[in-house]
């Protein structure tokens, strides 16, 4: 049964750089058709996609925080990381890794699991 | 890039019938996914693609596409099902893009 769990500090001071890392289980990160990504909840609010990476050639960020944010995949520890540049109080939120299968025959692409979240808060 | 709009809340009386909508662009290219989460929860997957549900989703979950329109409808709703609905597709700005929905915050009377 595969799982994935963030994991990283659950405090950032404005200004600084959030890293998070998403370690999965039950299963190998490298295997085709799979997809890996972040995705944030700000308190009280929506879902927002941040980043999807396939390899360490395949990256794709959302346009509005492009800018910022760094995707990344380590498959010798089955893990994969977002790091997020100056933040501010607006990039508090929960922050999901998922997993998304895709199937471009059937025109497919889903999140099919995810982590349970970690609260990032960004305050001085 | 695109966007997904969904009404912010709707409510159903027990063992009715309900529809919750998800307009937008990106849904003439491709098809939405829609998610359920719970208070305190990560949001689960309940249909994908044309109108697929996984393993474990009750039948009376059920989607369907029309246009610039995705529905996701229950039939039959239970207790248990309130919680917030998120429609998401791909961008048409690119084909691993991403977009979400706003949500609707579904009460069963």
């Amino acid at each position: 049964h595969l799982q994935l769990q963030e994991s990283g500090p659950g405090l950032v001071k404005p200004s600084e750089t959030l890293s998070l890392t998403c370690t999965v289980s039950g299963g190998s990160i490298r295997t085709s058709s799979y997809y890996w990504a972040w995705i944030r909840q700000p308190p009280g609010k929506g879902l927002e996609w941040i980043a999807t990476i396939y390899d360490s050639a395949s990256t794709y960020y959302n346009p509005s925080l492009k800018r910022r944010v760094t995707i990344s995949v380590d498959t010798s520890k089955n893990q994969f990381s977002l790091k997020l540049s100056s933040v501010t109080a607006a990039d508090t939120a929960l922050y999901y890794c998922a997993r998304r299968d895709v199937d471009i025959v059937a025109r497919i692409a889903y999140f099919d699991y995810w982590g349970q979240g970690t609260l990032v808060t960004v305050s001085s | 890039s695109s966007e997904l709009t969904q009404d912010p809340a709707v409510s159903v009386a027990l063992g009715q019938t309900v529809r919750i909508t998800c307009q937008g662009d990106s849904l003439r290219r491709y098809y939405a996914n829609w998610y359920q989460q719970r208070p305190g929860q990560a949001p689960i997957v309940v249909i994908y693609g044309k109108n697929n549900r996984p393993s474990g989703i009750p039948d009376r979950f059920s989607g369907s596409s029309s246009g610039n329109t995705a529905s996701l409808t229950i039939t039959g709703a239970q207790a248990e099902d309130e919680a917030d609905y998120y429609c998401n597709s791909r961008d048409t700005s690119g084909n691993h893009l991403e977009v979400f929905g706003g949500g609707t915050k579904l009460t069963v009377l």
